[in-house]
């Protein structure tokens, strides 16, 4: 089925290591976007893309990194995991980067809890 | 820092009763969109309206927004146990150079059969 595709859907990482969210779309979205879910406090974006070579940080961008090269990818890599990064990631897509057009379609979500 | 504020924070309803929630808003916006979250799953797009729209139908759901005020109001009418979500609203900032939708908190809608 089309949509957008996260992996893994559970982790557990300690302290210290690093790991990659992948998260791949099927759809020739123009528009990838990754946000974080903390209880009580909405989602907050992580990185966004809005082609294929063009990434841009959103609001909390600090200890993740991304790369879009291609059109149907865009992972997400914690460098260095921190206790404060456990949280539910979600990834999203949208046909255009334009506004005012097409809502987002969202992965299911990756749960990481870190230790 | 979240734009949209949903209220109520949590809405219990019986089943067949209409279910409404408001979200505000800070500044001026290009759109406003409403998504669902069921318990452990990814948002789902319910329905966008644009600034220069007033309301909007989507089956059982209807949308308002005022811009004069920077609210909106989704409307779930004749609701069913299946509706039992988490309701997020989500706002297009205008003049951005690239969409950066945000959303706020939510409201956690439960539905009692």
């Amino acid at each position: 089925n089309a949509g957008v595709t996260q992996t893994p859907k559970f982790q557990v990482l300690k302290t210290g290591q690093s790991m990659t969210l992948q998260c791949a779309q099927d759809m020739n979205h123009e528009y990838m976007s990754w946000y974080r879910q903390d209880p009580g406090m909405g989602l907050r974006l992580i990185h966004y893309s809005v082609g294929a070579g063009i990434t841009d940080q959103g609001e909390v961008p600090n200890g993740y990194n991304v790369s879009r090269s291609t059109t149907e990818d865009f992972p997400l890599r914690l460098l260095s995991a921190a206790p404060s990064q456990t949280s539910v990631y979600f990834c999203a897509s949208s046909y255009t980067a334009a506004t005012s057009l097409y809502g987002y379609t969202f992965g299911s979500g990756t749960r990481l809890t870190v230790v | 820092s979240q734009q949209g504020e949903e209220d109520p924070q949590a809405l219990s309803i019986q089943e067949g009763e209409n279910a409404t929630m408001n979200c505000s808003y800070k500044t001026s916006i290009n759109n406003l969109q409403w998504y669902r979250q069921n318990s452990g799953r990814g948002l789902v797009h319910l329905i966008l309206i644009r600034s220069n729209e007033r309301e909007k139908h989507s089956g059982r759901l209807r949308v308002t927004l005022d811009t004069s005020k920077k609210s909106s109001s989704l409307l779930i009418t004749a609701s069913r146990a299946a509706d039992t979500a988490s309701y997020f609203c989500a706002t297009d900032p205008f003049g951005g150079s690239a969409r950066q939708l945000t959303f706020g908190s939510g409201t956690q809608l439960t539905v009692l059969p």
